[in-house]
């Protein structure tokens, strides 16, 4: 079973810093996604980013990276040069891959609730 | 806007109801998931959906049920409905199964409350 654990349930940065907030997963198997989704008090769920399990690059979109360290099962995401609209909920998700027996489904940690400060 | 659709947007009602949830995937997509999300169980996936087949049923309860049209749309039918199932229930569509990764577009979510 996949298992995802997310350390921080809160996590506060000033307004133009950087801040990192942690992952760490538990799987057996190979070939795996993980996955950053945003969630604002509005309550959709945004897709942030995604690192394959195989990708040997850590993924990036913008201002948004993926710390992807594989041996210590770790999937932090870093987000540079915050925002105040990055206050918002961060979820950490891993996936199955689609060929296995739940077929992508995604499981994911508990959440940090990321606060910004002017 | 992630292009997944769901209504309605609120819903109220009492125990021992029945509602239906319904969602609508991106265009093209195939495949539509259910989530759950509460206060004491997180987010948790509930059943999946493939091209109007079930792939994947994670923690649904019995009471609760869910189909996909030919059209592609999908039902999540919640039963005999009890104050803990109050939560955020979220679809979410995928375009296709690939080998590694399946990247999941969500809906706004029904956020439901039985009194």
């Amino acid at each position: 079973a996949q298992k995802i654990t997310q350390t921080q349930p809160g996590m506060f940065v000033q307004e133009k810093e950087a801040v990192t907030l942690d992952c760490t997963y538990d799987t057996s198997d190979q070939s795996y996604g993980l996955f950053w989704y945003k969630q604002p008090s509005s309550g959709e769920m945004i897709f942030l980013i995604y690192q394959g399990s195989y990708d040997e690059q850590n993924a990036t979109e913008g201002r948004y990276s993926l710390n992807f360290q594989k041996a210590r099962k770790s999937a932090n995401l870093v987000i540079s040069a915050s925002q105040l609209g990055d206050s918002a909920m961060y979820f950490c998700a891993m996936s199955d891959p689609a060929g296995g027996t739940s077929y992508g489904k995604l499981t994911f940690g508990q959440g940090t609730i990321l606060t910004v400060h002017p | 806007d992630s292009g997944v659709t769901q209504t309605p947007k609120h819903l109220i009602t009492a125990t021992g109801q029945r509602v239906t949830l319904r969602c609508s995937p991106r265009s093209g997509d195939l495949s539509v998931y259910w989530y759950q999300q509460s206060l004491d169980q997180g987010l948790q996936f509930l059943i999946q959906y493939y091209n109007g087949e079930e792939r994947a049923k994670g923690n649904i309860l019995e009471r609760f049920s869910a189909q996909q049209f030919p059209d592609l749309h999908s039902e999540l039918n919640l039963s005999s409905l009890e104050l803990g199932d109050s939560a955020l229930y979220f679809c979410a569509s995928s375009a296709k199964i690939r080998v590694s990764y399946n990247e999941q577009f969500f809906g706004p979510g029904t956020r439901l409350t039985v009194l």
